[in-house]
């Protein structure tokens, strides 16, 4: 069975750090770009970033809100996608979600976590 | 980065009845090289991760019923659920996928039972 699973998520203080993991089952995620999308509570979904596959050169992007505190890594030989979160703002609470850019699709996501949640709060 | 507008915020619809759902794009998705538009169309339903119904604007995921459709090109698409069921409750999102990164998501737009 195709799956993603995402894990790690935390009560964390502002300022303070986490990192997610997003374990992949049923396929190959060397040849995976990934994402990481957000939504908090109540709202809609917002793309957090993306790293290519290493054949594609692993380049990471990163949505304007998180550049520079944010962090996307991969461990294909773990079939683990990672996020390194810093600097963490009570605005970044909420459930992330970790999902797969489906190569025929283009960058539309066809799998996708059930997501883990992060609260930031004093 | 591209912005993305969908209308309604919410609606209601009878069972059986027509659901249609607009999506705007602040600046074209259609990619001249291939002619595919970049678009595609989630749902989600409470507590569940958003699932992929429609990719290219207008092909269905497999194992999509296929009463979800979507078209559209450009700037102006549309995802249209021919006969609404009960198991249609759910938000739906546009997203883009144009080119490069940042992808992003319309506002969503809920689907209830009248």
């Amino acid at each position: 069975e195709v799956q993603l699973v995402e894990s790690g998520g935390d009560l964390v203080k502002p300022g303070g750090s986490l990192r997610l993991s997003c374990a992949a089952s049923g396929f190959t995620l060397s040849d995976a770009w990934m994402s990481w999308v957000r939504q908090a509570p109540g709202k809609g979904l917002e793309w957090v970033g993306r790293i290519k596959s290493k054949s594609a050169g692993g380049t990471t992007h990163y949505a304007a809100p998180v550049k520079g505190r944010y962090t996307i890594s991969r461990d294909d030989s773990k079939n683990t996608l990672y996020l390194q979160m810093n600097s963490l703002k009570i605005e970044d609470t909420a459930v992330y979600y970790c999902a797969r850019e489906g190569g025929s699709y283009g960058g539309a996501f066809d799998i996708w976590g059930q997501g883990t949640v992060i609260t930031v709060s004093s | 980065d591209i912005v993305m507008t969908q209308s309604p915020d919410s609606l209601a619809v009878s069972l059986g009845e027509r659901a249609t759902i607009n999506c705007k794009s602040s600046q074209s998705v259609l990619y001249s090289s291939n002619s595919k538009n970049y678009l595609a169309w989630y749902q989600q339903k409470a507590g569940q991760p958003p699932k992929l119904l429609i990719y290219w604007a207008s092909t269905r995921e497999s194992g999509v019923p296929d009463r979800f459709s979507g078209s559209g090109s450009g700037t102006d698409f549309t995802l249209t659920i021919s006969s609404l069921q009960a198991e249609d409750v759910a938000v739906y999102y546009c997203q883009q996928y144009y080119k490069t990164p940042p992808w992003t998501f319309g506002q969503g737009t809920k689907v209830e039972i009248k």
